[in-house]
């Protein structure tokens, strides 16, 4: 069956370092990959696509990567502040009309 | 901010109930859903629908029913509420063009909080 799995344990690091974030999937060939940004008792929010034809995809301070021989998308926020403290999710879409299907989460605590 | 309305943001009702939650957006996106999130856990796609009268069950299985009988207005109806249905509940739509047809936006949830 599909599954997606991200790291279950929350990520804290030092503020002004790079946060990596690993989204790893098995039995899925997705033609997009999404990240999205979830704060507590909220709903999620969009940050970046990545097509399976792209290796690399950067907005401001993320930087996102799609290896679809590994299966896996890393996402990296350089230069990390407190305010990027949240849970994010990677989510895979095999295109058309399937429907989107979202990872449990990763945590990232950033310290002051 | 996302043009995408849940109503009512917070309901504790008591067992047997019959409740509606509301979602309705703006951006006219053709596609809608459901998912079900308990606190630190993932999310759980219940419905979704890609158009109007068109209306599918997600992954988790749920007693809930929803319908589309507006492109803007997508209800998830509980006919008996339960302790076990207890959680917050998020809607979200797609649409646009291109790749953009598949970037989700969310409402704020609702809790659901069944005694």
């Amino acid at each position: 069956s599909q599954k997606i799995e991200q790291n279950s344990e929350a990520l804290n690091i030092q503020e002004g370092k790079t946060a990596t974030l690993t989204c790893n999937y098995t039995n899925y060939s997705p033609a997009y990959l999404q990240w999205y940004r979830q704060d507590p008792g909220r709903g999620p929010v969009f940050l970046l696509l990545i097509r399976e034809n792209e290796k690399e995809k950067r907005k401001e301070r993320l930087k996102v990567t799609f290896d679809t021989t590994l299966k896996q998308s890393l996402f990296h926020i350089t230069a990390s502040q407190p305010a990027d403290s949240a849970t994010y999710l990677c989510a895979l879409h095999s295109g058309g009309y399937q429907k989107v299907t979202f990872g449990t989460g990763t945590k990232l605590q950033v310290i002051p | 901010e996302a043009d995408i309305y849940q109503t009512p943001r917070y309901l504790v009702i008591g067992t047997g109930k019959k409740i509606t939650l509301e979602c309705s957006q703006t951006m006219g996106h053709d596609k809608m859903y459901w998912y079900q999130q308990d606190p630190g856990m993932e999310l759980h796609l219940i419905h979704y629908s890609y158009g109007v009268n068109s209306t599918e069950k997600g992954d988790l299985s749920s007693e809930s029913t929803v319908s589309r009988i507006r492109t803007e207005h997508f209800p998830l109806t509980l006919e008996s509420a339960r302790p076990s249905h207890t959680s917050q509940y998020l809607c979200a739509s797609s649409g646009g063009a291109g790749e953009k047809t598949n970037e989700q936006f969310f409402g704020p949830g609702t809790r659901l909080t069944v005694l």
